[in-house]
């Protein structure tokens, strides 16, 4: 079975441009959630989504935006890119959410460099 | 807020040591709490978890019990191994929280050598 998978794995953009990151969870997984992780602010939760629906934002700017799609496959979106945005993110899939038992399965990421 | 704290890395063992990482918590209600790890180039995977007060989790000879007298969760292995070089995260789901919204302490990058 197929893990998570994103794409591209490696990026590199401009200040002011915009990107957009793919993710394609496990097969059957219905939850995709995404994440930023940078050396000084650590892992931080972005937003996640469940049947094409946005469940939970995290606390970024609105030039921060995704979606699902009815395949679960999921995008996310940075706009007007700022040197700041500079980080890993990472896409993580579960089979269904709501359950405490549920566990997380993320990708390798996506590796943004902003120049 | 909800929020985890780990001990600050690098930690640095000779093979065969005792570890132990320290996780702490600050919740409301009764959050449930894991440690994951991320090997180099890769994505995080979940080590073990605990779901309720004094649950053990356990895989792969690491472990953790979730003490809510002491709001922690610490990641401890009697003898670490060249192989469990990578970064360790405490993270905890808030009590009713939704699946895929984790908070993740800063992470300890372990390194051991031979």
């Amino acid at each position: 079975k197929a893990g998570v998978t994103q794409t591209p794995r490696y990026l590199i953009k401009t200040r002011g441009q915009q990107v957009t990151l793919s993710c394609s969870p496990i097969s059957g997984h219905r939850s995709v959630s995404w994440y930023q992780q940078t050396p000084g602010q650590g892992l931080q939760f972005l937003f996640e989504y469940f049947s094409e629906t946005q469940r939970n934002k995290g606390n970024f700017p609105g030039r921060f935006s995704g979606r699902q799609f009815s395949n679960s496959r999921s995008e996310m979106n940075v706009s007007t890119l700022e040197l700041g945005d500079s980080a890993l993110y990472l896409c993580a899939s579960s089979l269904v959410a709501g359950s405490t038992n549920e566990k997380l399965f993320f990708g390798s990421g996506t590796q943004l460099s902003v120049l | 807020g909800d929020s985890v704290t780990q001990m600050e890395g690098p930690v640095t063992l000779s093979e065969e040591a005792c570890l132990t990482i320290n996780c702490t918590y600050t919740a409301t209600g009764y959050p449930s709490l894991f440690w994951y790890v991320q090997y180099p180039g890769e994505g995080l995977q979940l080590l073990l978890k605990a779901t309720k007060a004094d649950d053990k989790g356990s895989n792969k000879g690491f472990e953790a019990t979730y003490r809510k007298e002491t709001t922690s969760f610490h990641l401890e292995k009697g003898s670490v191994q060249v192989s469990d070089s990578a970064v360790y995260f405490c993270a905890l789901r808030a009590y009713g929280g939704s699946q895929g919204n984790l908070i993740f302490g800063k992470g300890t990058k372990l390194s051991v050598k031979p």
